[in-house]
């Protein structure tokens, strides 16, 4: 089955960085995008890229762009998500999830928690 | 960027009910549109995708509608397991945004 296990809880101070990875098991890795998706405590979610694990491309929200960098280890089917200069709005649960290209997101990770706490 | 508005923000129904949410993009997105339902300590769950196509394994009594820039999630018969917060998302143009979200309580 598939499935997208995530790294564990993070707690940061900031101005640090944060990397979380997400392993992928079930399906071919290279045959679907990953996403990386944000939900602040209480609040919505927020898209922020994607990967395509076979070419190595890659897609930033512009708020973003600069600061975080996602890529991948086709080797161990694991997608990373690296985000710098952390501030404390960057405290949330940080998703990764399966895509079929752009289009959807089918299967997500369990989340894993970033603080960034002085 | 495309803004994505969900109404109503929250609503209340009883088991049985019909429940329709709607989402408006803020242009013209056409079919690239997702309903994903979110329970607490849980992650989304993709219910509808490309406006109407239903996700294996989700029930029958969710369905989809709408293209361009209206678009509604509609519950045909509201059951207890279904209260959860709802997100339309746009996956037309880059940032694929979300919509705020509606909270659907069962009474």
């Amino acid at each position: 089955q598939v499935q997208l296990v995530q790294s564990g809880a993070e707690v940061k101070k900031p101005g640090a960085s944060v990397k979380v990875s997400c392993k992928a098991s079930g399906y071919t890795f290279s045959g679907y995008y990953i996403h990386w998706v944000r939900q602040a405590p209480g609040q919505g979610l927020e898209w922020m890229a994607w990967i395509n694990p076979d070419s190595g491309a890659t897609k930033y929200a512009q708020r973003f762009q600069g600061r975080v960098t996602i890529n991948r280890d086709t080797s161990i089917s694991t997608a990373y998500l690296e985000l710098s200069s952390l501030r404390s709005d960057d405290t949330a649960l940080y998703y990764c999830a399966r895509g079929l290209s752009s289009w959807y997101m089918d299967y997500w990770g369990q989340g894993t928690l970033v603080t960034v706490s002085s | 960027d495309i803004q994505m508005t969900q109404s109503p923000s929250s609503l209340s129904a009883s088991v049985g009910d019909r429940v329709t949410i709607t989402c408006r993009a803020s242009q013209s997105i056409n079919s690239f549109l997702n309903w994903y339902q979110e329970k607490p300590g849980k992650a989304p769950n993709l219910l509808i995708y490309t406006a109407s196509s239903l996700q294996s394994g989700v029930p029958s009594r969710f369905s989809g509608s709408g293209s361009g820039t209206d678009f509604t999630l509609t519950i045909s018969s509201v059951q207890p397991d279904d209260s959860a917060t709802y997100y339309c998302q746009q996956s037309h143009s880059n940032p694929y945004n979300f919509g705020q979200g509606t909270r659907l309580q069962i009474k």
